[in-house]
């Protein structure tokens, strides 16, 4: 599975839009990319994915730009409860084989 | 919503015990696996399983077995615990095995062996 780089922190204004980036330049070309958050205290939960179009859900939207090296998760109207951990992952196998990384911190503020 | 349910949220056991995680899925999911999370190591997998009585290793199986007897229910069995085993344990299930099948992650269970 591709290694994936996020920054290790953000920080975002309530009601903006918050847009996520990770880079993985080394993803071949069946493997998909995964976004998960992590709110302090609870397990990890399953935001949205994609393979090379762009997504979007009630949640959030995934762009994928068009080399697949790179892609953005976007949270169009971010509230403090959208602050936790979010995980960027790249998977060719099994989704239970996940390698959740330190992933980015982001944080709403009002 | 499928609902992953682990049955103890904080739990402290000494050194040499044996312990038993418990985690109960209500979809009906096929797969279902267990992780420990910890600071700076993100999450590793511990064991799988993909039905009943089925199970495969993680990457870190080492002091650890596990049991699904139904397909509900996968437990953890720490069999000597050791403070190294010290950690937050995650259970997850998925529907399918492949990749458009996400996991679901119940709340954790923060292990503590002293």
């Amino acid at each position: 599975d591709a290694k994936t780089t996020q920054p290790p922190s953000m920080d975002c204004a309530e009601g903006r839009a918050a847009n996520l980036p990770c880079n993985h330049s080394t993803i071949s070309g069946n493997e998909y990319v995964y976004w998960y958050r992590q709110i302090h205290s609870q397990g990890p939960q399953y935001i949205i994915h994609g393979l090379k179009n762009n997504e979007t859900n009630e949640m959030a939207s995934l762009i994928i730009t068009e080399d697949r090296k790179s892609s953005t998760l976007i949270l169009p109207h971010a509230t403090l409860r959208d602050t936790a951990v979010y995980y960027c992952i790249a998977l060719n196998t099994n989704a239970g084989k996940s390698t959740f990384g330190d992933g980015t911190t982001l944080t709403v503020k009002p | 919503d499928v609902k992953v349910t682990q049955s103890s949220r904080y739990l402290v056991k000494r050194t040499g015990e044996k312990v038993f995680l418990e985690c109960v899925q209500d979809m009906d999911h096929e797969n279902m696996f267990w992780y420990r999370q910890d600071p700076g190591l993100g999450l590793r997998l511990i064991y799988f399983s993909y039905d009943v009585k089925m199970k495969e290793k993680g990457d870190i199986p080492e002091g650890y077995s596990v049991s699904r007897e139904k397909k509900e229910r996968f437990s953890l069995i720490l069999e000597s615990a050791s403070t190294n085993q010290t950690s937050m344990y995650l259970c997850a299930s998925s529907l399918l095995t492949g990749l458009k099948s996400p996991l679901h992650f119940g709340n954790g269970t923060r292990l503590t062996v002293t």
